[in-house]
């Protein structure tokens, strides 16, 4: 059971380059989350989804782009990367709406920005 | 609005030992609660989830969470710690966007070390 695969699991950029996440989920779900881990600060929601062709804002959106092209994707992309973006990416995705439905966690990808 | 609050970014504790990692909520609603644990280079694990049919509620690996409201508390305890626990915990609560979707809202973090 793959659940939800996230690549790469780790990447190391220069100021200003740019790259994609990919997170791709396996259960039919719905809705689709990135969140990143900072030390201190839990996870912090950047973009969600809540279906194939929609994207919203989280918390902390900027600097960041989305994309839902397909259902089972949801990738996160960053145009011009800065050493404040380094961290450790987190994809989500949940079955349906509703408060007490749990998140399925990615393994993360370990980005660091030189 | 939502919020959750950890008490103790590290908690310590001897193999055997109670383990007892901290959380205490806000919300103007009845609240959803999640455990969720994390091991080393690994994504979050659901252990467990309050959504009000039980104040007691047991999750996997021998871990359990009682809700309090009148104390905002929703600590996790496990009565006999393993080796094999040690671990970041994060404790969460569900909110809701504008627009009526649910996120979750996470606390910073506790990491747990199980010693000998």
């Amino acid at each position: 059971n793959a659940g939800v695969t996230q690549t790469p699991k780790f990447r190391v950029l220069k100021t200003g380059q740019s790259m994609t996440l990919l997170c791709a989920q396996d259960m039919n779900h719905e809705y689709m989350y990135w969140y990143r881990q900072d030390p201190g600060m839990g996870l912090r929601l950047i973009h969600y989804s809540v279906g194939e062709g929609t994207t919203a804002k989280g918390e902390v959106p900027d600097g960041y782009n989305v994309s839902r092209l397909k259902k089972q994707n949801f990738l996160l992309g960053l145009e011009s990367a800065a050493p404040s973006q380094t961290s450790v990416y987190f994809c989500a995705s949940s079955p349906e709406q509703g408060n007490n439905q749990p998140q399925h966690f990615g393994d993360g990808t370990r980005l660091s920005i030189l | 609005a939502q919020s959750v609050t950890q008490l103790g970014s590290h908690v310590s504790v001897s193999e055997g030992a109670l383990v007892l990692l901290r959380c205490n909520y806000s919300s103007s609603v009845p609240p959803y609660l999640f455990w969720y644990v994390q091991y080393p280079n690994q994504g979050l694990q659901l252990l467990l989830k309050y959504t009000s049919a039980a104040t007691l509620v047991k999750g996997i690996n021998g871990f359990e969470a009682e809700f309090k409201k009148s104390e905002t508390s929703f600590h996790l305890t496990k009565p006999s710690a393993h080796m094999s626990d040690a671990a970041e915990y994060f404790c969460a609560v569900s909110a809701t966007f504008s627009g009526g979707y649910n996120k979750l809202i996470f606390g910073a973090g506790t990491r747990l070390a199980v010693h000998p």
